[in-house]
């Protein structure tokens, strides 16, 4: 079974931090993808990452950053929390860019 | 730009009734259809996925959808439907234009007892 982890599944934080989120796939997927999810938007993408050290921009990149150093992890990276990201954060990872993504069980990120 | 259409924000339906959840996308040539499923407090699971050949796909839990291209819709179905089949229902899109998964705003199946 492929599975996908991401590092908590509730986080609080302070306005102004640095917050890190991350995420491992154990399936040596290509493509990985960093989702935010609130009620009545559905998933938006954040970021998805082709390739190690390769990013892409998805709708909503403003106030992240991410980083792949390694094909497993994904790392999403708040670089001064805002209430506004107050969100759940999905990570997905697939073999194929347009064929089924398999998600994480998202972290629940509250920003104070 | 592809774009996905849930026309209902919920569904409420009696428990061993059928249920219907619709789920239409913008025209392209040649698209791929997913109906995803997330029960409370959990990431998304893949119920079913429409790539090619026959339009009626089954899926996991005893769902189907059926794709109708001249309808631009892939509506989702269970003939019975169960209490523990309460969860959100995502319906995704992407095509050999636009590789990028398009998520509609999702369905809450609410199940009365």
């Amino acid at each position: 079974d492929v599975k996908v982890t991401q590092s908590s599944r509730y986080l609080v934080k302070r306005t102004g931090e640095k917050v890190f989120l991350e995420c491992v796939q154990d399936m040596d997927h290509e493509n990985m993808f960093w989702y935010r999810q609130d009620p009545g938007l559905g998933l938006r993408l954040i970021y998805f990452s082709y390739d190690v050290k390769m990013k892409e921009k998805g709708d909503i990149p403003e106030g992240y950053s991410v980083s792949r150093e390694k094909k497993e992890r994904f790392s999403l990276i708040l670089e001064s929390a805002s209430t506004n990201q107050t969100s759940m954060y999905l990570c997905a990872s697939s073999l194929l860019l347009a064929d089924e993504q398999f998600f994480g069980p998202g972290t629940r990120l509250t920003v104070l | 730009a592809q774009s996905v259409t849930q026309l209902d924000s919920q569904v409420p339906v009696f428990e061993e009734a059928p249920v219907e959840l619709r789920c239409n996308y913008s025209s392209s040539v040649s698209v791929y259809l997913f109906w995803y499923v997330q029960y409370p407090n959990q990431g998304l699971q893949l119920l079913l996925k429409y790539l090619s050949g026959s339009t009626l796909v089954k899926g996991i839990n005893g769902f189907e959808a059926e794709f109708n291209k001249s309808q631009t819709s892939f509506h989702l179905r269970k003939p019975s439907v169960h209490i523990s089949d309460t969860a959100e229902y995502f319906c995704a899109v992407s095509s050999d234009s636009n590789y990028q998964l398009i998520w509609g705003a999702g369905t809450k199946l609410i199940i009365k007892p």
